[in-house]
């Protein structure tokens, strides 16, 4: 095991609502990223964070927002969920920055949109 | 923007059997990373390279990189059910920061018993 964990483990939510997943980083790690897998498909980076502050994102909306506490935990929110937005979400946390290092993964949350 | 495509999508092969999944980029390569997913489940890390011509074991399972041909490959010898999943690669785009890993869709593999 990574040490990584997410929660909830599943989630059913209906179109137009809000919702926020949770990832503890293992321990050591203050940098989180965020990332949306659908269906067989790759993982798709969402955003990245760095010691709290965002550090990069990819191509989603502002719905997509998150935060990363001072102990790097974090949290992905998405608002006005879209039936698109049915998906497995992993967190990955790692230690700085540099290329080359490693990105560990959480269990991952599936969210269901009806 | 860079794409990375792995080849074959799925594979069946009999326990025991050798089998090598690969993993073609689009664009350079300045670190690629192998994950094994099991079914709706998170990302195994199995291994990173970052040189050309590097190359890294462990288990039965070896991985190379071919720098010029923005290649890497995944082999693993004697194939064991345990092996069975789901393998994908990824790569820090376009050199930039590890957070910002772009994937193939990955490679399926069952192994018979």
């Amino acid at each position: 095991e990574t040490g990584v964990t997410q929660s909830p483990t599943h989630l059913i939510k209906t179109r137009g609502q809000q919702v926020t997943l949770r990832c503890s980083s293992q321990s050591g790690h203050n940098t989180v990223s965020w990332y949306q897998q659908a269906l067989g498909q790759g993982p798709q980076f969402i955003f990245q964070y760095y010691r709290e502050e965002e550090n990069g994102r990819g191509n989603f909306p502002p719905r997509f927002s998150g935060l990363q506490f001072p102990n790097y935990s974090s949290e992905l929110n998405v608002n006005a969920l879209e039936l698109d937005d049915s998906a497995l979400y992993l967190c990955a946390s790692s230690y700085g920055l540099a290329v080359g290092g490693t990105q560990y993964f959480g269990p991952g949350t599936r969210l269901t949109v009806l | 923007s860079q794409e990375l495509e792995q080849s074959p999508q799925s594979l069946i092969v009999q326990e025991g059997k050798n089998l090598t999944i690969n993993c073609t980029s689009s664009k350079t390569l300045y670190g690629l990373y192998w994950y094994k997913q099991k079914y709706g489940e998170g990302l195994i890390f199995l291994m990173m390279l970052q040189k050309g011509g590097e190359e890294k074991s462990h288990e039965k399972i070896t991985a190379k990189l071919d720098e010029k041909k923005q290649q890497s490959s995944l082999h693993i010898t004697a194939s064991q059910p345990s092996h069975a999943g789901i393998y994908l690669c990824g790569a820090d785009k376009d050199g930039g920061s590890q957070g910002n890993l772009i994937f193939g869709k990955g490679t399926k593999l069952s192994v018979k018993p």
